[in-house]
């Protein structure tokens, strides 16, 4: 069982370079996320998809764009990466009567 | 306010013991709560949901006071292996009619080290 399946597990980038972390899950589930995980932060929600073809912003979008681009795949892209986007992401996916969440490993992304 | 709130402790206890972790939640509306275990450079991984009349799972219990919006999870005889990072987690999104959107919030975490 693959569940969440998220690319790269590690990057580093210059600041203003650009690039896109992908996700897939197999579980046929609705709903996806993509997260951010900060010492004493805890987890922030970036960016959640609810179905095929929706987005919606979270709590920390700005800097980052999404695409849902079918029902596994859910991409987030940063446009001209900052270092205040050093951080930890998790993808993440649900359905949407069950909704505990299943998580990929996590991307560790440092931007210098 | 934060929508979830933990303490982030950290704790520390020794093998065999009790130990508590709280958690309250600003949305009155929410329905769905969860508690959740990350271990050290990990992923975020279901421990166990919390149902309105509290739940049992071997050692873990949790409960849920709507009243006073909090959850709480309690770990008995406590094992090496517990030690991780305990995040709470809210469904805050309860559409009417049943169907959720799940956009799951997280508490920033309790971190629990049990030692020999």
């Amino acid at each position: 069982n693959a569940g969440v399946t998220q690319t790269p597990k590690f990057q580093v980038l210059k600041t203003g370079q650009s690039m896109t972390l992908q996700c897939a899950q197999d579980m046929n589930h609705n709903s996806m996320y993509w997260y951010r995980q900060d010492p004493g932060m805890g987890l922030r929600l970036i960016y959640y998809s609810a179905s095929e073809g929706t987005t919606d912003k979270g709590e920390v979008p700005n800097g980052y764009n999404v695409s849902r681009l079918n029902k596994r795949e859910f991409s987030l892209r940063l446009e001209s990466a900052a270092p205040s986007q050093t951080s930890v992401y998790f993808c993440a996916s649900s359905s949407n009567r069950n909704t505990e969440a299943f998580f990929g490993q996590g991307t560790r992304l440092t931007v210098v | 306010r934060k929508e979830v709130e933990q303490d982030p402790g950290p704790f520390n206890v020794p093998e065999g013991a009790t130990v508590a972790f709280n958690c309250t939640y600003s949305n009155s509306a929410s329905q769905s709560f969860f508690w959740y275990r990350q271990d050290c450079r990990k992923e975020p991984k279901l421990l166990m949901s919390v149902y309105s009349s509290g739940n049992e799972d071997g050692r873990f219990t949790a409960q849920l006071n709507r009243a006073s919006q909090y959850i709480s999870l309690l770990i008995r005889d406590s094992k090496l292996s517990d030690s991780a990072t305990y995040l709470c987690v809210v469904n805050p999104d309860e559409r009417a009619g049943g169907t959720s959107y799940g956009k799951l919030t997280f508490g920033q975490g309790t971190i629990l080290t049990v030692h020999p």
